[in-house]
């Protein structure tokens, strides 16, 4: 079964720009999580969703958003883009809410 | 809020040699998971193990066990014969049964195996 993919693999944007990653789900699971890794911050919770619905977020500001497709798929937008967004941005998918994550190999978006 | 801990940034070993990483962590729930994470160069964050709070027994996956001790809140990681390719960052992680499904990470293990 194929793992989580993630598009792009890498991003380079300037600053006040937006820009939109992709995540596809291991095949079956239905819920989907976005991280933010930083080297000060660590690994970041940015949001959660299930059943097209976002059910969590973490403390990111609004230019932060995500959604989720019907068939499980989700995209997750930065607008407005700050030098601080560089970052690599991971997705993890699971079968059910509060299960087990699979991570896929990530974004790196860096901001000139 | 729950915290997790690392309290070792880097640790460096030989070839099939074992090692140990630590983890403690902060919560006032019942249930939920614990995990370690490992995340190699290529940077794909990889599971290594879970536990579910309300098991007693250890899991285990191959050279990989965890030493769970709920009421120390201690949470360490036992590689057993390690080689090459268990070089990697580590992270332990915790999540809540209920509620957020929100991964809580450590600041992570860097682990080198040396030949």
């Amino acid at each position: 079964k194929a793992g989580v993919t993630q598009t792009p693999r890498y991003l380079i944007k300037t600053r006040g720009q937006q820009v939109t990653l992709s995540c596809s789900p291991i095949s079956g699971h239905r819920s989907v999580s976005w991280y933010q890794q930083t080297p000060g911050q660590g690994l970041q919770f940015l949001f959660e969703y299930f059943s097209e619905t976002q059910r969590n977020k973490g403390n990111f500001p609004g230019r932060f958003s995500g959604r989720q497709f019907s068939n499980s798929r989700s995209e997750m937008n930065v607008s407005t883009l700050e030098l601080g967004d560089s970052a690599l941005y991971l997705c993890a998918s699971s079968l059910e809410r509060l299960e087990t994550q699979y991570f896929g190999p990530g974004t790196r978006l860096l901001v000139l | 809020a729950q915290t997790v801990t690392q309290s070792q940034p880097e640790m460096s070993v030989q070839e099939a040699e074992t090692v140990t990483l630590s983890c403690t962590y902060d919560t006032s729930e019942s249930n939920y998971y614990l995990f370690w994470y490992k995340q190699p160069p290529s940077r794909q964050m990889i599971l290594v193990i879970r536990q579910e709070a309300y098991k007693q027994q250890n899991a285990t996956e191959n050279r990989f066990s965890v030493n769970f001790q709920k009421a120390a809140k201690s949470f360490s990681l036992k590689i057993s014969d390690s080689q090459l390719g268990d070089t990697a960052m580590y992270f332990c992680a915790f999540m809540k049964q209920k509620g957020a499904q929100k991964l809580v990470f450590g600041q992570g293990t860097r682990l080198t195996i040396n030949p």
